[in-house]
C-alpha cells in the first residue's frame, strides 16, 4: 500500500464548477498535509497546507482534513481553465523528519 | 524575495559521465531538500539539510549520489557515473525555520543518453 494515494484522473469539470480532489494516507503518524499544483513541464507550486482536522479556506481553495478517516481533500470553487494541472498531495510523518511523501497526483482538466 | 533557483535547467549527458547540479534556496531558509521526479510520479525524497548538516538520506540515494551544503547556503547534488535510469527532473526545495512548508525551484531536467 502506498503511503499517499490519489486517483490519477483525469478529473474533468466544466468551467465554473467545483473540482474535488481526494487523497488518502496510510500512516496515522502523518502530521502535516500539503497540496501542490504542477503544470506540465513545471515544478510543483504550494497551494495549501493543513495540519488540523477540519477545513481551511484560501480564496477559491478549501483544504479538508479528516485524520480519523485518513483523508485529505482539496476543493476548487469556480474552476477556471487555468486550474487545469496535476494536483499533488503530500504528507509529513512526525517520525520522519521534514521530508514529504507525495502521491502520484490527480490530473484536473477544466473545460471552457 | 526571490524564489529557489536551480542551475542548470536542463542537462544532457552521456552514460558514465558525472554531473553536478546547484540549488540556491530562498534567502534565510535554513532547510534545503532534494527530490527526484519521473514522468507520471510524484517527487521522491532524496536528502535534506538543516543549515550545513545533512540530516537524512533516502535509500534511493545510491553511492553514486552525493550532496553538499558547505556553508549552509547553496547546495550541490553530484551524480557520478550516470546511468539511463538517472534521467529525471531533480527538484530542490527550501523551507524556513519553524515552517513545514516547502517551496520548490524550477528543477533541473537530466537526460542520460
Amino acid at each position: 500500500q502506498k503511503e499517499v494515494e490519489q486517483n490519477s484522473g483525469p478529473l474533468s469539470v466544466p468551467e465554473g464548477a467545483i473540482a474535488s480532489l481526494n487523497c488518502t494516507y496510510s500512516d496515522r503518524g502523518s502530521q502535516s498535509f500539503f497540496w501542490y499544483r504542477q503544470y506540465s513541464g513545471k515544478s510543483p507550486e504550494l497551494i495549501m497546507s493543513i495540519y488540523s482536522n477540519g477545513d481551511k479556506e484560501d480564496g477559491r481553495f478549501t483544504a479538508q482534513l479528516n485524520k480519523a478517516s485518513q483523508y485529505v481533500s482539496l476543493l476548487i470553487r469556480d474552476s477556471q481553465p487555468s486550474d487545469s494541472a496535476t494536483y499533488l498531495c503530500a504528507s509529513r510523518l512526525r517520525s520522519s523528519g521534514d521530508k514529504l511523501t507525495f502521491g502520484t497526483g490527480t490530473r484536473l482538466a477544466v473545460r471552457p | 524575495d526571490t524564489g529557489v533557483s536551480q542551475d542548470p535547467r536542463h542537462k544532457i549527458t552521456k552514460r558514465g559521465q558525472n554531473v553536478t547540479f546547484r540549488c540556491d534556496p530562498i534567502s534565510e531558509h535554513n532547510r534545503l531538500y532534494w527530490y527526484r521526479q519521473t514522468l507520471g510520479q510524484g517527487p521522491e525524497f532524496l536528502t535534506y539539510f538543516q543549515n550545513e548538516a545533512q540530516l537524512e538520506k533516502s535509500r534511493l540515494l545510491s553511492d553514486r549520489f552525493s550532496a553538499e551544503r558547505p556553508k549552509g547556503s547553496f547546495s550541490t547534488l553530484e551524480i557520478q557515473r550516470t546511468e539511463q535510469g538517472d534521467s529525471a527532473m531533480y527538484l530542490c526545495a527550501s523551507s524556513a525555520k519553524g515552517s513545514y512548508e516547502q517551496y520548490f525551484g524550477p528543477g533541473t531536467r537530466l537526460t542520460v543518453t
